[in-house]
C-alpha cells in the first residue's frame, strides 16, 4: 500500500504571496490532518478533514485554510504568506476504523520556505 | 489546554546505554498517549501507544507505561543503537480518531555516538 504523499516536496515563495500544498492519503483512509512544524514552535495542529468536512481547526490565523476532494486528497492554501510561515508542513492520514485510536500516518511534509 | 512537556536536548549518549527520555502531559480529559519518531528527511513514525492508565506500549525495544497519577509516559530502552538517533516526539490526543489532532511536546533529538 502507498503511503501518505505530499506535493511538492519544497517550496521557495516571497512574503504576500500564496501557496497550495497537496496531500494524497493512503488508499482507502478518509480522514486527513495537517500540521505545522516549526522550530520554535514545534508541532501543531492545523486541522482536520474527513468526508470534505472540516472537523476540527487548530488556533492558526483565517489566512491558513483547507480543502478535501471526494477522492480524499486534500489541500491546504496559505495566503498573504508572512516569514513566519515558513515551515515544515505535515499532512496525516488516518483509517477511522472505530477502534479506540485510528492511527495517524504521516506524510514526507512540504518544506515551505518564505523570502 | 492540553500540553505536553519533555526535555528536549539534545541528549547524546555512547551505544548500549540506557536511554530514558522523560514526558509529562496535562490534560481535562483521559488522553491516549504515543511516542512518534522522526528521522532526518522524514515525516513521523509513530513508535509505540497507550490507550488508558498502566497500559504499557512498547516497539523496537522501546518502552513507555502509561502513568495517569503522574501524568507521565517516560520512554525507555535497555540498549540504544547508533540507528536509534533521531527525533523522539510525545504525544498526546483526547478525541483518538484524528479529529480533535494530536498536541505534541517540542521534540527530543537523541544522538547515539559509536
Amino acid at each position: 500500500k502507498a503511503g501518505v504523499t505530499q506535493t511538492p516536496r519544497y517550496l521557495i515563495k516571497t512574503r504576500g504571496q500564496q501557496v497550495t500544498l497537496s496531500c494524497s492519503p493512503i488508499s482507502g483512509h478518509r480522514s486527513v490532518s495537517w500540521y505545522q512544524q516549526t522550530p520554535g514552535q514545534g508541532l501543531q495542529f492545523l486541522f482536520e478533514y474527513f468526508s470534505e468536512t472540516q472537523r476540527n481547526k487548530g488556533n492558526f490565523p483565517g489566512r491558513f485554510s483547507g480543502r478535501q476532494f471526494s477522492n480524499s486528497r486534500s489541500e491546504m492554501n496559505v495566503s498573504t504568506l508572512e516569514l513566519g510561515d515558513s515551515a515544515l508542513y505535515l499532512c496525516a492520514s488516518t483509517s477511522n476504523s472505530g477502534g479506540p485510536y485510528n492511527e495517524q500516518f504521516f506524510g514526507p511534509g512540504t518544506r515551505l520556505t518564505v523570502l | 489546554g492540553n500540553s505536553v512537556t519533555q526535555m528536549e536536548g539534545p541528549v547524546t549518549l555512547s551505544e548500549e546505554a540506557f536511554l530514558t527520555i522523560n514526558c509529562t502531559y496535562t490534560a481535562t480529559g483521559y488522553p491516549s498517549l504515543f511516542w512518534y519518531v522522526q528521522y532526518p528527511g522524514e515525516g513521523l513514525q509513530l513508535l509505540l501507544k497507550a490507550t488508558k492508565a498502566d497500559d504499557k506500549g512498547s516497539n523496537k525495544g522501546f518502552e513507555a507505561t502509561y502513568r495517569k497519577e503522574t501524568t507521565s509516559f517516560h520512554l525507555e530502552k535497555g540498549s540504544v543503537q547508533v540507528s536509534d538517533s533521531a527525533v523522539y516526539f510525545c504525544a498526546l490526543s483526547e478525541g483518538g480518531g484524528g479529529a480533535d489532532g494530536l498536541t505534541f511536546g517540542k521534540g527530543t533529538h537523541l544522538i547515539i555516538q559509536p
